[in-house]
């Protein structure tokens, strides 16, 4: 069945580091992609996503293309802060409205000053 | 604009017994699925409503069923409980195209 693979954490980076969450996937037909993301005392959600091959989902600084010849939705981000510490959901959905997802185990990111 | 609101947001059952969750969308929004997060297994999809009919279901026994009304609001029920429905329990709620989940805080059953 389909399945989301994501790096298992923590990930703990110094500011203004290069930051990199590895994602995959496996589906069949052509599935959204997102990265979703849980603040501290907070609700998860919608951080990027990408609908179809080779787009490229960004927000906050964050990005992630879909990567259909390597099944792969990484998430990058250039200069983290410590305000970007978080827990981040690599999901796919498997409905065309994007409401019904699988995702991965999340990883905790914990960023330092 | 008020968010996804569920109840209860905690719980306490025994094994065998049955539970209720409530799940309350943001206006407008007329789809709301709902997610077991656990430790072990992480966010697990149940199921999604869409206009009172079930759109979408996870892999998970019968036990486990919802409901959405008229309103939009939606039940999720489990029966005859077991120690590993111990979990945190989501809803999500998308008004449709967007594809932008909004989830609630959540309802954290514990069954002793």
């Amino acid at each position: 069945g389909d399945s989301v693979t994501q790096m298992e954490g923590p990930v703990t980076l110094s500011e203004e580091a290069f930051l990199t969450i590895n994602c995959t996937y496996t589906a069949t037909g052509y599935p959204s992609l997102f990265w979703y993301v849980q603040y501290p005392g907070e609700g998860l959600q919608l951080l990027l996503k990408a609908t179809k091959a080779d787009d490229k989902g960004s927000n906050k600084g964050f990005e992630a293309t879909y990567r259909k010849e390597t099944t792969s939705f990484h998430l990058e981000k250039g200069s983290v802060q410590v305000s970007d510490s978080a827990v981040y959901f690599c999901a796919l959905s498997y409905n065309q409205a994007g409401t019904a997802l699988i995702f991965g185990k999340g990883t905790t990111l914990s960023v330092s000053s | 604009k008020a968010g996804v609101t569920q109840t209860p947001r905690y719980l306490i059952k025994t094994r065998g017994q049955q539970v209720t969750l409530s799940c309350s969308p943001i206006s407008g929004h007329r789809s709301v699925s709902w997610y077991q997060q656990t430790p072990g297994q992480g966010l697990q999809f149940l199921f999604e409503y869409f206009s009172e009919t079930q759109r979408n279901k996870g892999n998970f026994p019968g036990r486990f069923s919802g409901r959405q009304f008229s309103n939009s609001r939606s039940e999720m029920n489990v029966s005859t409980l077991e120690l590993g429905d111990s979990a945190l329990y989501l809803c999500a709620t998308a008004r449709e195209i967007t594809g932008e989940l909004f989830f609630g805080e959540g309802s954290r059953l514990t069954v002793l």
